[in-house]
């Protein structure tokens, strides 16, 4: 079955650089969600996007920006970028459940940004 | 805003002994779901738990949503070194999109 695409796998930028990271979601899927996961963190939210509209913002900073194309496929631009922002960076995609059970997000295995 | 807590943040365990994490929220969650993240991996999605007081079992896993759907646990029985990983809840709020995840429990398992 077809998983969350993101390229590139890895990237090494140096600081004050600018980074964009690609997310293909699962066919069909009408959400995509960018997370930030530091070392031994969590992921932390960032943005996500339903039909090609920001749909919530989590804790993006402001030097990042993100959107959603035609085709689904989003991006996540990052500029000026930091040595805090090394980390991976998941995208994620989900079908809208309209009914009660919500939707079931499925991750991509994520882009490594290591900032030097 | 909603909050996610989970414990404990590391567990250690002799393989073959059981193994509990457990999940709270803040708010009343539309849903919980698991995901289990070896190292170096990504979140790989477990189970969706939707109704109060709802059990689910996977082999040996048995997960439990809460009666107030504010809580939940995972429970593995005679854990294996597969199970070897950081166990994520998360969900969304009652009336909202976005998902917050746990810290996490990081699970060892000593052979």
């Amino acid at each position: 079955a077809a998983g969350v695409i993101q390229s590139p796998r890895h990237l090494i930028k140096e600081k004050r650089e600018t980074a964009t990271l690609k997310c293909y979601p699962i066919p069909r899927h009408d959400t995509v969600y960018w997370y930030q996961q530091g070392p031994g963190q969590d992921p932390q939210f960032l943005i996500s996007f339903y039909e090609k509209m920001q749909s919530d913002k989590g804790s993006i900073p402001d030097r990042f920006s993100a959107q959603q194309f035609s085709d689904y496929h989003s991006e996540l631009n990052m500029s000026s970028l930091e040595l805090g922002d090394s980390a991976l960076y998941f995208c994620a995609s989900s079908a809208t459940d309209r009914g009660i059970s919500g939707n079931t997000i499925y991750f991509g295995e994520g882009s490594w940004l290591t900032v030097v | 805003g909603q909050q996610v807590m989970q414990i404990p943040q590391y567990q250690h365990v002799q393989e073959g002994e059981d193994f509990t994490t457990y999940c709270n929220s803040s708010t009343t969650l539309s849903n919980i779901q698991w995901y289990k993240q070896r190292p170096g991996g990504h979140p790989v999605f477990l189970i969706q738990l939707v109704k109060s007081g709802e059990v689910k079992k996977q082999k040996r896993l048995t997960f439990q949503f809460g009666e107030a759907k504010k809580n939940s646990s995972l429970h593995i029985t005679a854990t294996q070194t597969t199970d070897v990983g950081t166990y994520f809840c998360a969900g969304p709020p009652l009336y909202g999109q976005n998902f917050v995840f746990g810290p996490g429990t990081r699970l060892s398992v000593l052979p």
